[in-house]
Order: C-alpha cells, then sequence, then structure tokens
C-alpha cells in the first residue's frame, strides 16, 4: 500500500542552524510533492509545491528537493528561528485530487 | 477575506447521535475536501468535491456523508456517531488545477462518548 514516511522524532536544533526534514515514500508516482507547517491547534499552512520534473524549490530560507529515484523529499529550513518551531507535513498527488499526507516531523528551533 | 471557515471549534456527542461539521470557504474555490488528523496517523482524506452536484470518496469515507449544493459550502454529515470518529477534522479547499496548493481551516475537535 501507498505510504510516506516522515521522521516521527522530534528534531531539536540551535537558533542559526540548517534544519534538515525528511519524507520518504512507497508504492507510490507522485506528479506533486507539498510541504505545510502546522502549529498547535492551527490548521496546516502551504509552503512549497515542488513537481516530479523538478530538482529543488528555494523560497527564501526554505528549500525543497525532490529525488524520485530515492522516493524521498528533504525540507532545509536555513538559519532557524524560534518562531520556525512547528511540525512540518509533507503531501504527495499523482495528479488526482487525492492528497496523501506524512504524519509529519516536530522542530524545536532553541534560542 | 476569511478564507476557509469550520463550525463548531469543539464538540462532543454521545454515541450514536448525529451532527454536521459545517465548512465554508469565499475564495471561489471549485475543490473542497474533508480530512481527519490523528495522532501517528496524519492527515487522513474522507471525502472530496471538484464542483457543486461533485462529490468523492477518500481513503476513510465509512460513516460520513458529503454533498455539495453550492461552491463556498461543504458540510460532512455524521449519521450515527461512534467512538472511533473521535478526531480533529479539517477542512480544505484549492482550485480544481491538479496538484495544486490547499488552504485549511483551523479544524473541529470532535469527542464520541
Amino acid at each position: 500500500s501507498q505510504k510516506i514516511e516522515q521522521n516521527s522524532e522530534a528534531l531539536n536544533i540551535q537558533e542559526g542552524k540548517t534544519a534538515t526534514l525528511t519524507c520518504n515514500y512507497t508504492n507510490y508516482s507522485p506528479a506533486y510533492l507539498q510541504w505545510y507547517r502546522q502549529d498547535p491547534g492551527r490548521g496546516p499552512v502551504f509552503l512549497l509545491l515542488i513537481r516530479e520534473n523538478e530538482k529543488e524549490k528555494r523560497k527564501e530560507r526554505l528549500k525543497v528537493t525532490f529525488d524520485t529515484t530515492l522516493k524521498q523529499s528533504l525540507f532545509h529550513i536555513t538559519a532557524s528561528q524560534p518562531a520556525d518551531s512547528a511540525t512540518y507535513l509533507c503531501a504527495l498527488t499523482s495528479g488526482t485530487y487525492k492528497y496523501i499526507f506524512g504524519t509529519g516531523t516536530r522542530l524545536k528551533v532553541l534560542a | 477575506n476569511a478564507g476557509v471557515t469550520q463550525t463548531p471549534k469543539f464538540q462532543v456527542l454521545k454515541t450514536g447521535q448525529s451532527m454536521t461539521l459545517q465548512c465554508a470557504q469565499d475564495m471561489n474555490h471549485e475543490y473542497m475536501s474533508w480530512y481527519r488528523q490523528d495522532p501517528g496517523m496524519g492527515l487522513r482524506l474522507i471525502h472530496y468535491s471538484v464542483g457543486a452536484g461533485i462529490t468523492d470518496q477518500g481513503e476513510v469515507p465509512n460513516g460520513y456523508n458529503v454533498s455539495r449544493s453550492t461552491t463556498e459550502d461543504f458540510p460532512l454529515r455524521l449519521l450515527s456517531a461512534a467512538p472511533s470518529q473521535t478526531s480533529v477534522y479539517f477542512c480544505a479547499s484549492s482550485t480544481r488545477d491538479r496538484g495544486e496548493k490547499l488552504f485549511f481551516g483551523s479544524g473541529t475537535q470532535l469527542s464520541v462518548l
């Protein structure tokens, strides 16, 4: 069955460092991969979208890579700040209207 | 511009009761969907719609009904609530373009006793 894996353990990093979060998937051929941020008690908020024919996307301090051979996406936050502390979700869709979400990785940036 | 509005924010039901979770968006989005979020499970798609009068099932549709009579509204109905439906429910919308980003509401926390 289709499966998305994100590191369920919390990631703690020091302020100013680069945070790297991983999203691995199996039994799936996504056409689009998205990353969302979710704060406690709130709905997810869209951050970045990358397509299957793209290797890398950047937006300000955020960078996403997409390796369809490894079936993996990496999400980087450079110069991390305590305000970046949140849970980050990856989501895949093959181009249908069905999105599959990972369980999310909780990031804590320590001041 | 309110975006996606969900009501209520919190709800407690007894087993067997019925209720409707409301979702409205003011962005003229054709695509609307319902997810439930459980610890360790991630967001799971319940039902979705690509326009008024069109609905389809997601990954976990059993126990839930939907209808889409207008572009703006997409209510989720629980006909006979069960404890297994205790969860946080999110409504999301987007344009009809495939792979488009989703706009989420703030969620409804539902407890079924």
